[in-house]
């Protein structure tokens, strides 16, 4: 079955300092992964998402990520975190054979001034 | 404007009372679908529609209902709320149910509390 672990359940950055939010999926297959945005008291809203064509996706609000097969990850990165980036992220698959959506369990980036 | 709405946006209840938060889209999109999210646990599928008439269960459809009659909307219904499902829930809904081909678009959530 495919799933996402998220390995951070919180990470603190410094203002201007890079961010790292860490995924491993599992899947038999050529996975589908994104991540999402959830900044406080707000819905969800898409950041990137990886459609096989580029294993680099760039995202919105500076953010990239990595697919790595070897490694079965797809990190999340931004070279330098803003204060406005503070929220809590979700990476994510979709299971094609059965239309599910599979969510990990977040990841609350804290920013420092 | 393109969006994803979700009424109410808070609701206190009991045990027992019956509840049905609804869910509408105005995008046209054809699939549809209710997560909840928990401390701890993220977002978890509760049920997913494909189009009007076809639902299918998530990871964790005990306690809940939905249907699809109209293309727009797509209520999720608690029979008999326990305190259990005290939760956060949000609805999406994307064009298509293909993956990262489709981006989902979520409504605000509702915070639903049961004594």
């Amino acid at each position: 079955a495919q799933s996402v672990t998220q390995l951070d359940s919180h990470v603190s950055v410094s203002e201007g300092t890079p961010v790292l939010l860490r995924c491993n999926y599992s899947s038999s297959y050529s996975p589908s992964l994104f991540w999402y945005v959830q900044h406080p008291n707000k819905g969800l809203q898409l950041l990137l998402k990886y459609t096989s064509a580029a294993t680099l996706v760039k995202g919105i609000n500076g953010f990239e990520a990595e697919f790595k097969k070897s490694e079965t990850s797809f990190h999340l990165t931004k070279p330098s975190a803003h204060m406005s980036d503070a929220a809590e992220y979700f990476c994510g698959t979709f299971t094609s054979g059965t239309y599910k959506y599979i969510f990990g369990t977040g990841t609350r980036l804290k920013v420092l001034a | 404007e393109a969006q994803v709405t979700q009424n109410p946006r808070y609701l206190i209840t009991v045990t027992g009372k019956k509840l049905t938060v609804t869910c509408s889209q105005n995008m046209n999109h054809e699939y549809m679908s209710w997560y909840r999210q928990d401390p701890g646990l993220g977002l978890r599928q509760i049920y997913y529609s494909m189009n009007v008439e076809v639902t299918d269960k998530g990871d964790v459809p005990e306690g809940y209902k939905v249907s699809r009659k109209e293309k727009r909307n797509f209520p999720l219904i608690l029979e008999s709320p326990s305190p259990n499902q005290t939760s956060l829930y949000f609805c999406a809904s994307s064009l298509r149910p293909s993956g990262t081909q489709e981006t989902q678009y979520f409504g605000p959530g509702t915070r639903l509390l049961v004594l």
